[in-house]
């Protein structure tokens, strides 16, 4: 099983500043098949990125995913008071598709 | 609209079972695999399984086997999850997820069904 490890856990950031969380695969996704999700409190999962750097519907570009092998990176730009949430990262390169424990962005 | 819809809060005592639901609309149901995503109380997401809507075969996720069932019902465009002999650290909300096998991602999530195990 590949292993997801997503640092920090917590990320105290302002709205405006960048906003950069880092999802590390315990062995190389030779696939690129990493997709990010944002989750609220109360709410499902939404899919933000898929195939590390394609951003989903509906999902503005101040989203941004790269990386390849075991780091991949998800950038938020400039933060906007929406974007205060818990990201994941998922990993379909591997079976079975695993998840990392999460990173939480909250404000400063 | 796509949209996955599924059924209420559940409550019930240790070594019971339930049966949830996930209604999909807005789409083929038959196209895409419905996927089973579990959530324990401030934890991350733990996939439990898919079940191929086309043939109606499960695949199970180490940990979900045997207490757990897939199943479908594709007139109603309907994936079930049954959980038998319920235990306290079953406690969580469990998620239906579309798989989208172009995007190699779940696109459309359910709202969730939270499941309650306490005596």
């Amino acid at each position: 099983e590949i292993v997801l490890t997503q640092s920090p856990g917590t990320l105290s950031l302002s709205p405006g500043e960048r906003a950069t969380l880092s999802c590390r695969a315990s062995q190389s996704l030779s696939s690129g098949y990493l997709a990010w999700y944002q989750q609220k409190p109360g709410q499902a999962p939404r899919l933000l990125m898929y195939d590390t750097s394609s951003r989903a519907t509906g999902i503005p570009d101040r989203f941004s995913g790269s990386g390849s092998g075991t780091d991949f990176t998800l950038t938020i730009s400039r933060l906007e008071p929406e974007d205060f949430a818990v990201y994941y990262c998922q990993q379909f390169a591997g079976s079975p598709p695993t998840f990392g424990h999460g990173t939480k962005v909250e404000i400063k | 609209q796509v949209h996955l819809v599924q059924s209420g809060s559940e409550l019930k005592k240790p070594g019971a079972s339930v049966k949830l639901s996930c209604k999909a609309s807005g789409y083929s149901f038959t196209d895409y695999s419905v996927n089973w995503v579990r959530q324990a109380p401030g934890q991350g997401p733990e996939w439990m399984g898919w079940i191929n809507t086309n043939t109606g075969n499960p695949t199970y996720a180490q940990g979900f086997t045997g207490r757990f069932v897939l199943s479908l019902d594709t007139s109603v465009s309907t994936a079930y999850l049954q959980i038998s002999s319920l235990k306290a650290e079953d406690t969580a909300i469990y998620y239906c997820a579309r798989w989208d096998q172009v995007l190699y991602a779940f696109d459309i999530w359910g709202q969730g069904t939270m499941v309650t195990v306490s005596s």
